[in-house]
């Protein structure tokens, strides 16, 4: 059975780092694509990063340059490095997975998500 | 950059009723379009991709259709755990990125 479990979340003043982990079971992250997907309170999803099972990654231009997102295929696990973290960061962080499949865009398993808060 | 827009944001029906929700894309994602439902405090759940194949476990009342820039996901007969957001999504090659729309909300009328 595929799960998905996220953990690292919490409440970080702006400015600060933090960093999320998505522990994996069921599949081997190195061979699906895997994303970071958020939701600020009460509004809609947002793609974060994405990493591909060749090892290419993107990121979307709200977090490019302050987000790394990166994987440990010994420990299967998907992580999100984010630095200079602001309050509009704050939001539910989901990692999602990719199918694998030569044209992947969409995500068949979710995580159940971590909070990030960036208050001070 | 291809932008998805959704309608309409809140559809109020009864159940047992039939819902059609439509997503529009900015220029051509061929089918590749995936929705998904997302009900309060959970994760979103894939049921369509491909435009019209539903996913794994998902209840044949839900349908979708289209191709090109537009796109429709049809609940045949709501039944109460059907009230949630539906969302839409696709990628883009260049730049490479991937976009939701700003969702669908079914409600109770």
């Amino acid at each position: 059975e595929v799960q998905l479990v996220e953990s690292g979340g919490g409440l970080i003043q702006p400015g600060g780092s933090l960093r999320l982990s998505c522990a994996a079971s069921g599949f081997t992250v190195s061979s699906n694509y895997m994303s970071w997907v958020r939701q600020a309170p009460g509004k809609g999803l947002e793609w974060v990063s994405v990493i591909y099972s060749d090892g290419a990654i993107y990121y979307a231009d709200s977090v490019k340059g302050r987000f790394t997102i990166s994987r440990d295929n010994s420990k299967n696990t998907l992580y999100l490095q984010m630095n200079s973290l602001r309050a509009e960061d704050t939001a539910v962080y989901y990692c999602a997975r990719g199918p694998m499949i030569v044209v992947g865009y969409y995500f068949d398993y979710w995580g159940q998500g971590t909070l990030v808060t960036v208050s001070s | 950059e291809i932008v998805l827009t959704q309608s309409p944001a809140t559809l109020s029906l009864s159940p047992g009723e039939r819902a059609t929700l439509s997503c529009r894309a900015s220029q051509s994602v061929s089918s590749h379009l995936a929705w998904y439902q997302q009900k309060p405090g959970q994760a979103p759940r894939l049921l369509i991709y491909d435009a019209s194949n539903r996913a794994t476990g998902i209840s044949a009342r839900f349908s979708g259709s289209g191709s090109g820039t537009d796109f429709t996901l049809t609940i045949s007969s709501l039944e109460p755990e059907d009230f949630a957001v539906y969302y839409c999504q696709q990628r883009s090659n260049w730049p490479l990125l991937f976009t939701f729309g700003p969702g669908t909300k079914v409600d109770i009328k």
